[in-house]
């Protein structure tokens, strides 16, 4: 099955820097990748995703890179601000029907 | 966005009772639910898949007889925790996609927190 592997585990920035995630996977069938964004006590949100037909998603500050050959795809923050400050997680779906696999997560700081 | 909200969002329960929590679709249909389970500082591992009408595909290490899924509507799944015990205390989260085709898409419930005494 999928495996998806994250990295940074953390990764503390100061305010207006920007920060990067890279997630890697496994299952080359693959075409569906999100991320989340999650604050303590509360579940997922999605805040981009990207298919596997394109290669660079951008949403304001946000945005996704996806290199299909080297099986890995990047969240990249630009002007980071203290409420970007959570935990951050990728995943990969494989087949229709099939659940979303996540990587570890990572825990960004932003410091004003 | 579509909504998927979950019910108790927490629960403190003694050791040996079962435990419910519902997921709901609110504003579509959803033939297909995820349920995850996310211990603390750690990711979502994905449980059980719940398909309305039929059984819940369980992950690999995942007791059926202690995490039963019951489908019973488009818009309703629920997992009951039998004979909960604290390594079950957790953070349960239910998932689902809009429409009949999984475009990958997942909306998260806000999550129930399961604490057992």
């Amino acid at each position: 099955g999928e495996n998806v592997e994250q990295h940074p585990s953390t990764l503390s920035v100061q305010e207006g820097d920007s920060a990067v995630i890279k997630c890697t996977y496994s299952d080359s069938a693959s075409n569906y990748f999100p991320w989340y964004k999650q604050e303590l006590g509360k579940g997922p949100q999605l805040i981009i995703d990207i298919r596997s037909n394109v290669g660079e998603k951008k949403d304001q500050r946000i945005a996704v890179t996806l290199n299909k050959t080297a099986k890995h795809f990047s969240l990249h923050i630009t002007e980071t601000q203290p409420e970007d400050s959570a935990v951050y997680f990728c995943a990969a779906c494989g087949q229709a029907g099939t659940a979303l696999i996540f990587g570890k997560g990572t825990t960004l700081s932003v410091s004003s | 966005g579509a909504v998927v909200s979950q019910h108790p969002s927490w629960v403190i329960c003694k050791s040996g009772t079962s435990v419910k929590i519902e997921c709901r679709s609110l504003d579509f249909q959803a033939t297909t639910m995820f349920w995850y389970r996310q211990f603390p500082k750690q990711s979502l591992m994905l449980m059980a898949t719940s398909n309305e009408g039929s059984k819940a595909t369980y992950e690999q290490g995942v007791e059926k007889d202690k995490f039963l899924i019951n489908h019973a509507s488009l818009t309703l799944s629920t997992l009951t925790v039998t004979s909960a015990h604290p390594e079950d205390s957790s953070f349960y989260i239910c998932s689902a996609f809009p429409g009949l085709v999984n475009t990958g898409e997942l909306f998260f419930g806000e999550g129930s927190r399961l604490t057992v005494l």
